[in-house]
């Protein structure tokens, strides 16, 4: 059973540009979520999409956002980015219904740069 | 606001000897805990879970405790192995809003053989 996978795994962005993130979940999986991880501030929640609903969303600026399409593969964006957008993006997908089970399955990230 | 902290950064056991990882959380909302392992350049891997309604939960060389009055929990690993040394993060989440996890900060244990 294939596992998580993002795409692009590195990427080198400048200032003020835009970014997309993709992601395909384990096959089966209808949530998927975003996180991102940074040394000082951790693994912080993005939002979470079910169904293609956004079902949670974390504290971020609208320049985050995220969709999900019917094959349940998720994308992210992040608009005007910024220097503090360096990150490693985290998607997981996770089986389950309307009841989160809170055991995700994680990809192995992207890696944005924003110089 | 860090609702789940996990407050000791790093942690060095020896081969054999047992590993605990300590977490505590302020947000009473909270009905399920997790703990996940992240070796570098991977993904967190999901460890162990508990529910609110329990105390204990075990699985193999893994158990967590739950002390609801306290809004604490704990990893128990018996015993650890050098497999082991990742950094080991918890979480928190209100089962009925869906999949939003709340992490700790980590901590990176290390299993000296």
């Amino acid at each position: 059973k294939a596992g998580v996978t993002q795409t692009p795994r590195y990427l080198i962005k400048t200032r003020g540009q835009q970014v997309t993130l993709s992601c395909s979940p384990i096959s089966g999986h209808r949530s998927v979520s975003w996180y991102q991880q940074t040394p000082g501030q951790g693994l912080q929640f993005l939002f979470e999409y079910f169904s293609e609903t956004q079902r949670n969303k974390g504290n971020f600026p609208g320049r985050f956002s995220g969709r999900q399409f019917s094959n349940s593969r998720s994308e992210m964006n992040v608009s005007t980015l910024e220097l503090g957008d360096s990150a490693l993006y985290l998607c997981a997908s996770s089986s389950g219904g309307q009841a989160g089970t809170g055991e995700l399955f994680f990809g192995e990230g992207s890696r944005l740069t924003v110089l | 606001d860090q609702q789940v902290k996990q407050n000791s950064p790093s942690l060095s056991v020896q081969e054999g000897r047992i590993s605990i990882l300590n977490c505590d959380y302020t947000n009473s909302m909270f009905d399920y805990f997790l703990w996940y392992k992240k070796y570098p350049a991977e993904g967190p891997t999901f460890l162990i879970s508990i529910s609110s309604i329990k105390d204990k939960n075990e699985d193999g060389r893994f158990t967590v405790f739950l002390n609801k009055s306290a809004k604490h929990l704990s990893l128990h690993i018996v015993p650890s192995q050098p497999g082991d040394s990742a950094v080991y993060f918890c979480a928190a989440s209100v089962r009925a809003a869906g999949n939003k996890l709340t992490f700790g900060g980590g901590t990176r244990v290390l299993v000296k053989p």
